[in-house]
């Protein structure tokens, strides 16, 4: 059983390009969140995706967007990046109406801005 | 807004030996989940334990037990018996119910434990 998995592992980006980070959940799982972790600090909730749509959105601006599918993936998506963009992008899995321990992480996708 | 607060940048511990994580948090909900992830070099975030508000009884994963004082707005992790995989950060973590992975991460511990 596949646990949470994200692609790509690394990237380096450019100020002002667009990035597109993709996850897929573990299976049986239909609710995905991102999270942005930066170097030494706490992972930071980005948005929550169930049902095709954002439920659940942090402190973060419109530069950050998101999208589901129909098979649960989802991708996140940065638009004009800047160099405090850079940090490791997490996604979380869980199913709808079960919280706590039914969270599960991937490794990350370690976003590099120059 | 809820906020988690960990005071200590980093610890170390000696191989076999018990070390204490504190964490405090600021809510004004009456139930919720508290969580204690495990973040190794690998960055990948394992859950260690976690901890329903409103279960008086204090969870325990074999090496693993928290100390929750609801009152105090503390979680604190202890681990026992601590070995070299331990060595990593830990981060406390806080989640209103149903909110399905809309948590709130402390900054973290560094834990080393040194053989």
């Amino acid at each position: 059983d596949a646990g949470v998995t994200q692609s790509p592992t690394h990237l380096i980006k450019t100020r002002g390009q667009q990035v597109t980070l993709r996850c897929s959940p573990k299976s049986g799982h239909d609710t995905v969140s991102w999270y942005q972790q930066a170097l030494g600090q706490g992972p930071q909730f980005i948005f929550q995706y169930y049902e095709e749509e954002e439920r659940q959105r942090g402190n973060f601006p419109d530069r950050f967007s998101g999208h589901q599918f129909p098979n649960y993936s989802s991708e996140l998506n940065v638009n004009a990046l800047l160099l405090g963009d850079s940090a490791l992008y997490l996604c979380a899995s869980s199913l709808v109406g079960l919280s706590g321990n039914t969270i599960y992480f991937g490794e990350g996708s370690w976003l590099t801005v120059v | 807004a809820q906020t988690v607060t960990q005071s200590q940048p980093e610890m170390s511990v000696q191989e076999a030996e018990t070390v204490t994580l504190s964490c405090t948090y600021d809510t004004s909900e009456s139930n919720y989940y508290l969580f204690w992830y495990k973040q190794p070099p690998s960055r990948q975030m394992i859950l260690v334990i976690r901890q329903e508000a409103y279960k008086q009884q204090n969870a325990t994963e074999n090496r693993f037990s928290v100390n929750f004082q609801k009152a105090a707005k503390s979680f604190s992790l202890k681990i026992s018996d601590s070995q070299l995989g331990d060595t990593a950060m830990y981060f406390c973590a806080f989640m209103k119910p149903y909110n399905n992975n809309d948590m709130r991460f402390g900054a973290g511990t560094r834990l080393t434990v040194k053989p």
